[in-house]
């Protein structure tokens, strides 16, 4: 069955450090991947997405994520963390369910804190 | 703008109730879907719905029931509300199956 693995729960990061949030996904054929964020009282923002090509992909707010098939990882990167940047993370997979179709399948997020 | 919102924002209600969350898009888009959100579990699907009479199971749709009965609405309803769905429950929408997603902004219920 296709999943969504982020193996840290919470990470605290120093405000100017760098960042890299891991994402480890099962799925049988070339996957869909997302990275989605979530302020506090919000819906979810999309950051960048994965479909083909290019394995480094960029995304909004100077994010950008790693496709490495042998890994079986998309991890989320921020050369330099701003206090703006406290949320919480999910990977996500377009997964097929069946034979009606496909959705999203996200992991069970990380929460970033910002610390100055 | 185009834009996907969901009503009531906050809920209460009593166990054994009827309770209906309502989700309107004016993105045009096809796919809708309904996700609980729960601290530890992340977003699960409960049920999602590709065009008008379709709709489909998630991992977690016992006790919640969808109708698609025209493009913009996929309202979900808790036949019997039960204190283990007080959750925050997030609609989404999206012009391609199994791509982007558009989320609304979310209803807080709680079932005391």
């Amino acid at each position: 069955a296709q999943s969504v693995t982020q193996p840290d729960i919470h990470i605290t990061v120093s405000e100017g450090a760098s960042l890299e949030l891991r994402c480890n996904y099962s799925y049988g054929a070339t996957p869909y991947l997302f990275w989605y964020v979530q302020s506090p009282g919000q819906g979810l923002q999309l950051l960048l997405k994965y479909f083909s090509g290019d394995t480094l992909v960029q995304g909004i707010k100077g994010f950008e994520a790693e496709f490495k098939r042998s890994q079986s990882s998309f991890n989320l990167r921020k050369p330099s963390v701003h206090w703006s940047d406290a949320a919480e993370y999910f990977c996500a997979v377009g997964a097929r369910l069946g034979q009606a179709g496909t959705a999203l399948i996200f992991g069970k997020g990380t929460t970033l804190s910002v610390s100055s | 703008d185009a834009e996907i919102t969901q009503s009531p924002r906050h809920k209460i209600t009593e166990t054994g109730r009827q309770v209906t969350l309502a989700c309107h898009q004016t993105w045009n888009h096809n796919n809708m879907f309904w996700y609980r959100q729960d601290l530890g579990h992340g977003l699960r699907l409960i049920h999602y719905s590709y065009g008008v009479q379709d709709t489909n199971k998630g991992e977690v749709s016992d006790g919640y029931s969808v109708s698609r009965s025209n493009t913009e609405d996929l309202p979900l309803t808790l036949e019997s509300a039960a204190s283990s769905q007080t959750s925050v429950y997030f609609c989404a929408s999206s012009e391609v199956r199994g791509e982007k997603l558009f989320f609304g902004s979310g209803t807080q219920l709680s079932v005391l």
